[in-house]
């Protein structure tokens, strides 16, 4: 079974400060991709960066980047330059190959101090 | 491009009613949509994924008779909450797969506040 994990249920960052989300997952598949979503207080859920499984490089996507490390297992954001406007619920999710459907992690809490 | 739209936003409907939730593809084709759940603090929990012109794929737990699931279009999909009680109260969101773009994505709509008295 698939599963998605991220073990920071709150992050408190300077305004201007980098932030770094944990995710880790566990599949026994080969070809799946992951995910990041933005989930601010009005309930949205906005897209955010994606990783595939065989993809050699990093993904980054303006001040998202993802940290990929296959052989660990795991999928950390990076937020650079963070903003009051990226005070937010941030999800991992992973799809797997064959399946359109994504599995979520617990979410993180992130906000951010000015 | 690549909006999806929920309807209605919020409601407040009494114990024993039945609840009509759309989701709609805007500007794309959507030969599959999904519905999540959330509570208050929670992660989305997906409920079943709708595909159009055919029977809905409930996950495990999920009662499909109060949970009905209709994907008429390939930019429509329905939820109606059946005889809906207190604890069927919660954030409901849909999503599309949009199938042209590279990565697969799912779009989100901005979901529906059901709240059951």
């Amino acid at each position: 079974a698939q599963k998605i994990t991220q073990t920071q249920p709150g992050m408190f960052v300077q305004e201007k400060e980098a932030v770094t989300l944990d995710c880790t997952y566990d599949t026994s598949d080969q070809s799946y991709g992951l995910f990041w979503y933005k989930q601010p207080s009005s309930g949205e859920m906005i897209f955010l960066i994606y990783q595939g499984s065989y993809d050699e490089q990093n993904a980054t996507e303006g001040r998202y980047s993802l940290n990929f490390q296959k052989a660990r297992k795991s999928a950390n954001l990076v937020i650079s330059a963070s903003q009051l406007g990226d005070s937010a619920m941030y999800f991992c999710a992973m799809r797997v190959q064959g399946a359109q459907k994504l599995v979520f992690g617990q979410g993180t809490r992130l906000t951010i101090n000015p | 491009g690549a909006v999806v739209s929920q309807h209605p936003s919020w409601v407040i409907c009494k114990s024993g009613t039945s609840v009509k939730i759309e989701c709609r593809s805007l500007d794309f084709q959507a030969t599959t949509m999904f519905w999540y759940r959330q509570f208050p603090k929670q992660s989305l929990m997906l409920m079943a994924t709708s595909n159009e012109g055919s029977k809905a794929t409930y996950e495990q737990g999920v009662e499909k008779d109060k949970f009905l699931i209709n994907h008429a279009s390939l930019t429509l999909s329905t939820l109606t909450v059946t005889s809906a009680h207190p604890e069927d109260s919660s954030f409901y969101i849909c999503s599309a797969h949009h199938r042209d773009r590279k990565t697969n994505e799912q779009f989100f709509g901005p979901g529906t506040r059901l709240t059951v008295l």
